[in-house]
């Protein structure tokens, strides 16, 4: 199970952290994906901290222990959307979602 | 590119098939993964199909849904049987990258299974 809180508030400009918690983070990669009001989700960071091609370096990843953190630095309105992370759970050969944290632009 | 067709509505107890039809690389060398989303809800993994053909499925649709794939017209399918109102859902196929995240993702496509 990976917790993610609801919700997370931002001003524009200002930096915004989402936190994924779990205990098989520590022994696995994390990765992140936006998703947009309508649309389908989009990858983020994959590997705890790498970013594809495209994604702005405003957007970072880090993990510490078991707990994994989306920073999104200068943030705009445009980063208004759901946040999800991700792994890869190797003793069940299962994916698992975190709960996802709607990132809301004050 | 990822274009997903055949989702709709059933009632419960009945089945449906859909597709994925890839364009770009090849379903027969990637791991290929279908993901859901009920209604407000988040995002679900459902099941995916590796490269060597072996298949794994989440608790909640084990022994219900199958998913294969057809290399010669590079499509993904899930079938799904037995279903039921909580299977109502977006449903996302996509790529997966080997044991870890999912690069690239279908438009979806919406199932409603009714009571």
């Amino acid at each position: 199970v990976l917790a993610q809180p609801p919700s997370v508030s931002v001003a524009p400009g200002k930096t915004a952290s989402i936190t994924c918690e779990g205990n098989n983070i520590g022994s696995n990669s994390v990765h992140w994906y936006q998703q947009r009001p309508g649309q389908a989700p989009v990858l983020l960071i994959y590997y705890n901290d790498d970013r594809p091609s495209g994604i702005p370096e405003r957007f970072s990843g880090s993990k510490s222990g078991n707990t994994a953190t989306l920073t999104i630095s200068r943030v705009e309105a445009g980063d208004e959307a759901d946040y999800y992370c991700q792994l890869w759970d190797s003793i069940n050969d299962q994916r698992v979602f975190g709960g996802g944290t709607k990132l809301t632009v004050l | 590119e990822l274009v997903q067709s055949g989702g709709g509505w059933v009632q419960s107890g009945g089945s449906l098939t859909l597709s994925c039809a890839v364009s770009g690389f090849s379903v027969s060398n990637n791991y290929m993964s279908w993901v859901r989303q009920a209604p407000g809800k988040g995002l679900e993994w459902v099941s995916v199909i590796y490269g060597d053909g072996n298949t794994y499925y989440a608790d909640s649709v084990k022994g219900r849904f199958t998913v294969s794939r057809d290399n010669a017209n590079n499509t993904l399918s899930l079938q799904m049987h037995s279903l039921r109102p909580e299977d109502t859902a977006m449903y996302y196929c996509a790529r997966d990258i080997i044991d870890a995240f999912m690069d690239d993702w279908g438009q979806g496509t919406m199932v409603t299974v009714s009571s």
